[in-house]
C-alpha cells in the first residue's frame, strides 16, 4: 500500500497570499495518478485536481498541482476566502487506492 | 447533472448489519467504476471498496475484507454495500464515488454509527 504524507498539517496564512501544500509518496505513484481535493465543513470532498497537474471542470486557475514519482504540490496561487478549508491527496494507480491525512488550511 | 444519492445509513449495534444503497443519474452508470470511501467524525478519508463498470473486478480494503460486499445494478443505476459484523470503527460518513481521473463525482454522504 502506498503511503501519502502531506505537510504541513496545518496552514495560517491570509486572504491574497500564495499556499503551497505538499504530498510525499512512500514509493512512486504510477503515471501521476495523483488527485487533490477540497473539503469544507459539512461537505464532501471536491475534486480539485487529476493526473497530477490538470484542473478538473470549474476549478479556477489560481489552483494548480504538479509534482511525479513520490513529491507532488498544490499551489494556490492567490488566496480567496473561500480557499479555506482541508485538502487531501490521493493516489489512484495502485490499489488500494489511498488518501494523505489532508491539510488544514486556516486564516491568519 | 450527474447525482449520487446515498441511503440506508443509521444507528446499528455491534455485530449487526446495514445495506447503503446509491442512487446515480446524469450520467451513464454502467460505463464508470464506482467506490465507497468512508470519513471517520473528525478524521480524514478512507477508501472502502471499488467496484468495475461490469462487476467483475472488486476489490476491499484491509479493514473491511471479509465483512463488507460491494455490489451494483447498472438495470437500476445503483450501487450498494452490505456491510456484516459492524464494529465501533466502522463509524463514518459512508460516500458513494464515481471514479473518473480520480473521484470527480461524489455522494453527499450517510451517517452509519455503530454504537450500543
Amino acid at each position: 500500500e502506498i503511503v501519502l504524507t502531506q505537510s504541513p498539517g496545518t496552514l495560517s496564512l491570509s486572504p491574497g497570499e500564495r499556499a503551497t501544500l505538499s504530498c510525499r509518496a512512500s514509493q512512486s505513484v504510477s503515471s501521476s495518478y495523483l488527485a487533490w481535493y477540497q473539503q469544507k465543513p459539512g461537505q464532501a470532498p471536491r475534486l480539485l485536481i487529476y493526473g497530477a497537474s490538470s484542473r478538473a471542470t470549474g476549478i479556477p486557475d489560481r489552483f494548480s498541482g504538479s509534482g511525479s514519482g513520490t513529491d507532488f504540490t498544490l499551489t494556490i496561487s492567490r488566496l480567496e476566502p473561500e480557499d479555506f478549508a482541508v485538502y487531501y491527496c490521493q493516489q489512484y494507480g495502485s490499489s488500494p487506492a489511498t488518501f494523505g491525512q489532508g491539510t488544514k488550511l486556516e486564516i491568519k | 447533472q450527474v447525482q449520487l444519492v446515498e441511503s440506508g445509513g443509521g444507528l446499528v449495534k455491534p455485530g449487526g448489519s446495514l445495506r447503503l444503497s446509491c442512487a446515480a443519474s446524469g450520467f451513464t452508470f454502467s460505463d464508470y467504476y464506482m467506490s465507497w470511501i468512508r470519513q471517520a467524525p473528525g478524521k480524514g478519508l478512507e477508501w472502502v471498496s471499488y467496484i468495475s463498470s461490469s462487476g467483475s473486478t472488486i476489490y476491499y480494503a484491509d479493514s473491511v475484507k471479509g465483512r463488507f460486499t460491494i455490489s451494483r445494478d447498472n438495470a437500476k443505476n445503483s450501487l450498494y454495500l452490505q456491510m456484516n459484523s459492524l464494529r465501533a470503527e466502522d463509524t463514518a460518513v459512508y460516500y458513494c464515488a464515481r471514479d473518473g481521473y480520480g473521484v470527480d463525482y461524489w455522494g453527499q454522504g450517510t451517517l452509519v454509527t455503530v454504537s450500543s
